[in-house]
């Protein structure tokens, strides 16, 4: 079955980099691009950005900050945050995205999410 | 900048029916999706493109759309439906992504 599993927690000291990866099995990798999600405590869904053919699209609050990567050879999505802070404290969460011209983009299944905690 | 919508909160006893909405000015453009996350889980996607219900999903699930909202509706609702569900759309050049704020759905 189409299965995306993410990497373990990480505690990080801020100011530092955190990167979380994202494996996908049970598909073509290439036939779809990865979404990234996060959810602080207690809050919605937060779009960060995607990456499908080696493009991506980065969510304004994050440029300059982000960076998407995938490794085609493992089928594996990479989601680098630099310069943490304590308001980065979250759940971060990749997905398969599909997207259609006239239907737009949706996402499906989502990875069981990276809890990346920062402090000083 | 391309917002959406939704309560807080929504409650309801067991086998009622609860409906959730989205309201935003570019949903009559684009398409909605909803996404379950049960406490401490990932989202899962329940309808896609306004209206669809994805394979495994209950039939109790439905989605509709009018004018700029879009709403939930969970006929019959199981104690195992409480959750939060979110609403997303993509703003009109179809490359950036909004989610709603998400609504708590209490089973009373």
């Amino acid at each position: 079955q189409v299965q995306l599993v993410q990497s373990g927690a990480e505690v990080k000291k801020t100011g530092a980099s955190v990167k979380v990866s994202c494996k996908a099995s049970g598909y073509t990798f290439t036939t779809s691009g990865i979404i990234w999600v996060r959810q602080a405590p207690g809050q919605g869904l937060e779009w960060m950005g995607w990456i499908s053919s080696g493009n991506t699209n980065y969510a304004q609050k994050f440029q300059g900050r982000v960076a998407m990567t995938t490794d085609t050879s493992t089928s594996t999505a990479y989601m680098e945050l630099r310069s943490l802070r304590s308001d980065d404290t979250a759940v971060y969460y990749c997905a398969r995205r599909f997207f259609a011209t006239e239907e737009g983009q949706w996402f499906d299944p989502w990875g069981q999410g990276t809890l990346v905690t920062v402090s000083s | 900048s391309f917002e959406l919508t939704q309560p807080p909160s929504v409650s309801v006893s067991p086998g009622q029916t609860a409906r959730i909405t989205c309201s935003g000015d570019a949903l009559p453009m684009q398409y909605a999706y909803w996404y379950q996350q049960r406490p401490g889980q990932a989202p899962v996607l329940v309808i896609y493109k306004d209206s669809e219900r994805p394979s495994g999903i209950p039939e109790r699930f439905s989605g509709s759309s009018s004018g700029t909202t879009v709403t939930l509706t969970i006929s019959g609702v199981q104690a195992e439906d409480e959750a939060d569900y979110h609403c997303q759309a993509a703003d009109s050049s179809g490359t950036h992504v909004v989610f709603g704020g998400g609504t708590k759905l209490t089973v009373l």
